[in-house]
């Protein structure tokens, strides 16, 4: 079946910095959504991307989809304490979302 | 106000026994779903009704049933509780089937507990 990898799985940084995480996929889709997940909360879309090199904002966070559209990045600036959660980058497949494993975010103050 | 709300938050019980979990959006959408949690975080989809229709069962024992008695609900029955079945439980809608006009939203998940 079509799979999302995103890397890194997790990552510890200190309150200020920027951060990067990306999902990669052996096939082409049509949409890139990423969604954030707080502790004990379900996910929640933070920005969707529908064309391929199309370049995205929302606040402090910028995506990107892929130009060969087998990828998509999400950059998120500044990091502060709230930032801290679970991301997931997410796709299309058949009548379906389909979802990378996740990169945990820790941010230490 | 709440977008998509399930019920209970929280469920702990024997294996063996028969649980229920409740969903139901307000969104006016056409779409819902169930997706699993596993104790790594994967999402993984087990079920989806368009309009009351059932669109996807995700190879899922058929110990699970869904009912969706009208397009603003989508419960979750599970017979025969099995210790692995423990994990998170998430309903969520879209607009329509394609879901990617606005994404899913979802609900704040049901942590099921086998014991």
């Amino acid at each position: 079946g079509q799979q999302l990898n995103q890397s890194p799985q997790s990552m510890f940084i200190q309150e200020g910095e920027d951060v990067s995480m990306n999902c990669t996929s052996s096939s082409i889709f049509n949409t890139w959504l990423w969604y954030k997940q707080d502790p004990g909360e379900g996910p929640v879309l933070l920005i969707a991307l529908y064309k391929a090199g199309e370049l995205t904002s929302n606040g402090r966070l910028t995506a990107q989809f892929g130009i060969t559209r087998k990828d998509s990045f999400l950059n998120i600036s500044a990091s502060i304490p709230s930032d801290v959660g679970i991301y997931f980058c997410a796709s299309r497949g058949a009548q379906k979302l389909v979802f990378g494993q996740g990169t945990r975010l820790t941010i230490n103050p | 106000d709440t977008a998509v709300s399930q019920t209970p938050k929280y469920l702990v019980t024997q294996m063996g026994n028969d649980k229920s979990i409740k969903c139901e959006q307000n969104l006016g959408h056409d779409t819902m779903y169930w997706y699993k949690q596993d104790s790594k975080k994967f999402l993984k989809i087990m079920f989806s009704y368009n309009n009351k229709e059932l669109i996807i069962n995700e190879t899922v024992p058929n110990r699970f049933s869904p009912k969706s008695p009208d397009k603003a609900h989508l419960n979750l029955h599970i017979n025969s509780l099995e210790l692995g079945d423990s994990a998170v439980y998430f309903c969520a809608s879209s607009q329509d089937l394609t879901g990617v006009s606005y994404g899913y939203t979802f609900g704040s998940g049901t942590r099921l507990t086998v014991v």
